[in-house]
């Protein structure tokens, strides 16, 4: 199994400029995530998905989107990219949750990362 | 306030020390959550708990759900050993994550 795979790995934008990064995953997980990690933070969530057809927003959404067509594929869309979006993005993904929930393991991307000039 | 928080933020240590890193959680949890981090690389889990304590090999995972706090030990540190450790938790209300801000290890030869 591959993983999480993310692309690209690195990627210079001009403002006001829009990209997708993409995330896939073959380990049949239904959360995935979107993280982005700035120097001297902790990790803060964007978006998620528990399955496909469905996310939703996590702490900073803004500027961003993302779709769940497949289980698989979980791609982050900037539409119209800021200097504050210069980041470390990372992609994620965990198991179902269960009746009996006690936490799954998370799998993370290698990450981009992005620098908006 | 952070709900997940670690210390020291940034450790050095000499190769064979026995290094303890510390994260403390304000939140009710399913789980806890060890991850590492190489400069410029992925970030990997390295351990999930949600009691007791956990090894594999040289690094040691404990939690006391009481005190809400996690320790993460390393054995006979190596130069190989220098990331980023960051402490996570699994919220019990969902599959929520919350972060700690991480501690940057440097292990000096």
């Amino acid at each position: 199994n591959a993983g999480v795979t993310q692309t690209p790995k690195f990627r210079i934008l001009k403002i006001g400029q829009s990209m997708t990064l993409q995330c896939t995953q073959d380990m049949n997980h239904n959360y995935m995530y979107w993280y982005r990690q700035d120097p001297g933070m902790g990790l803060k969530l964007i978006y998620y998905s528990v399955g496909a057809g469905i996310t939703d927003k996590g702490e900073v959404p803004n500027g961003y989107n993302v779709s769940r067509s497949t289980t698989e594929d979980f791609p982050l869309r900037l539409e119209l990219a800021a200097p504050s979006q210069t980041s470390v993005y990372f992609c994620a993904s965990s198991q179902t949750r269960t009746m009996r929930y006690s936490g799954s393991p998370l799998h993370f991307g290698n990450g981009t990362r992005l620098t908006v000039t | 306030k952070n709900e997940v928080e670690q210390s020291p933020q940034n450790l050095t240590a000499q190769e064979g020390e026995f290094i303890t890193i510390n994260c403390s959680y304000s939140v009710g949890i399913s789980a806890l959550h060890w991850l590492q981090q190489h400069p410029g690389g992925g970030i990997v889990s390295l351990f999930m708990l949600s009691s007791g304590k956990k090894k594999h090999g040289r690094l040691i995972a404990t939690i006391n759900i009481q005190e809400k706090h996690s320790s993460l030990h390393i054995t006979a540190s190596h130069p190989r050993d220098s990331a980023v450790y960051i402490c996570a938790v699994t919220s019990n209300t969902g599959n929520q994550f919350y972060f700690g801000t991480g501690t940057s290890l440097t292990v000096i030869p």
